[in-house]
């Protein structure tokens, strides 16, 4: 069945610095690709998307690309803030009708002033 | 446009109890999905529903069931209540009707089986 393999956490990192979150897949098909956010008591908000192969989803500073070639989709973001602090989850959703998806683990963040 | 809402936010129920909880999905939105969020398993599919039929199941016992209203709003049920069964419920809604469907989460309902 579909899976999704999450950078293992908690990553604790200083303000302005690089982040990277690694997430890889394994599918039947051609999944789309997610990353949602979570912040403390609230549930998940879609961050960023990239339906097909080589698709490079974007918003708020962080980017992921979808490679095919490595079944993988690493969240990055070149320079962190402490309100970027929150829980982020990789996941996967088979096309065509189907609204299952499936996550990762997920990644606690905190960004340290 | 509001967003997802359930309720109730918060429930405390005993070992053996049943329990309902309710999500209305964005207005248009005609799937409304389930997951069950536990610092053990993390996030797991429940199961979805769409123009009041299921639609997909994941892998849980029959003790865990829902249903979907004419007006999408759904509701889960879950019976013989567990101490395991204590998360946060999610339910997301979609307008579920073609390839990719953006799914829109509520801020879930934190149930606590003692």
């Amino acid at each position: 069945g579909d899976s999704v393999t999450q950078m293992e956490g908690p990553v604790t990192l200083s303000e302005e610095a690089f982040l990277t979150i690694n997430c890889t897949y394994t599918a039947t098909g051609y999944p789309s690709l997610f990353w949602y956010v979570q912040y403390p008591g609230e549930g998940l908000q879609l961050l960023l998307k990239a339906t097909k192969a080589d698709d490079k989803g974007s918003n708020k500073g962080f980017e992921a690309t979808y490679r095919k070639e490595t079944t993988s989709f690493h969240l990055e973001k070149g320079s962190v803030q402490v309100s970027d602090s929150a829980v982020y989850f990789c996941a996967l959703s088979e096309n065509f009708g189907n609204e299952k998806l499936t996550f990762g683990t997920g990644t606690r963040l905190t960004i340290i002033p | 446009k509001a967003g997802v809402t359930q309720t109730p936010r918060y429930l405390i129920k005993t070992r053996g109890q049943q329990v309902t909880l309710s999500c209305s999905p964005i207005s248009g939105h005609r799937s409304v999905s389930w997951y069950q969020q536990t610092p053990g398993q993390g996030l797991q599919f429940l199961f979805e529903y769409f123009s009041e039929t299921q639609r997909n199941k994941g892998n849980f016992p029959g003790r865990f069931s829902g249903r979907q209203f004419s007006n999408s709003r759904s509701e889960m049920n879950v019976s013989t209540l567990e101490l395991g069964d204590s998360a946060l419920y999610l339910c997301a809604s979609s307008l579920g009707s073609s390839s990719y469907n953006e799914q829109f989460f509520g801020p879930g309902t934190r149930l606590t089986v003692l």
